[in-house]
């Protein structure tokens, strides 16, 4: 059974940075794409960007560029989203998504999302 | 941008009745877009790729069409664990933008 297992909620401050983590389970980790997604409370979806766990390729939504960071780790099939300088608007939920084996941008199977809140 | 322009924004039903909901492209994706339910406190569940491949385990009621730049999700005989929020998204060429969401109520 294909799980994507996300981090916790994160209460961050306004400046710093988050990293959150998505664990894969119940497939090869290194045979498929994974994206990230960005839904704002109430609001709709934004895909962020995506990462290619077989040779670490990336490619990102131009809007969050600068901002965030994929990365993964093959050892241990888990994926990472760190968002930096965070502000207000950066407060969501954000979710890891497996796609297909190849980018094919449709997101196959979701995690269940981390809830980032930015506040002093 | 491709922009994703939904409608309506949000529809009741009744049990058995039949649902369609509308997507528009600013532009055209062939027929790169997906279908996606989405429950209050939930992940979205992909239902549809490719305008009309149903997803793994996607019951058939479930229907994907496109005509144009415009695409429809058909729900036949409306059930009630059919209630959520529906989002289209084209995946033809990045960045993948979704549209603003459906509600559906029972």
């Amino acid at each position: 059974e294909v799980q994507l297992q996300q981090s916790g909620p994160e209460l961050i401050k306004p400046g710093a940075s988050v990293k959150m983590s998505c664990k894969a389970s119940g497939y090869t980790f290194t045979s498929y794409v994974l994206y990230w997604v960005k839904q704002k409370p109430g609001q709709g979806l934004e895909w962020i960007g995506y990462i290619n766990p077989y040779n670490d390729d990336t490619k990102y939504n131009k809007k969050f560029k600068g901002k965030a960071t994929l990365t993964s780790y093959k050892s241990s099939s888990t994926a990472f989203l760190e968002l930096s300088s965070l502000t207000s608007d950066d407060s969501a939920v954000y979710f890891c998504a497996k796609g297909t084996a190849r980018a094919t941008g449709w997101f196959v199977y979701w995690g269940q999302g981390t809830l980032v809140t930015v506040s002093a | 941008d491709i922009q994703m322009t939904q409608s309506p924004a949000s529809l009741s039903a009744s049990v058995g009745e039949t649902v369609t909901i509308t997507c528009r492209a600013s532009e055209n994706i062939y027929s790169y877009l997906a279908w996606y339910q989405q429950k209050q406190g939930k992940s979205p569940q992909l239902l549809v790729y490719n305008a009309k491949t149903l997803a793994e385990g996607v019951p058939s009621r479930f229907s994907g069409s496109r005509s144009g730049t415009q695409f429809s999700l058909k729900i036949n005989s409306l059930q009630p664990e059919d209630f959520g929020i529906y989002y289209c998204q084209h995946h033809y060429d990045t960045p993948w933008t979704f549209g603003g969401g459906t509600k559906v109520e029972i």
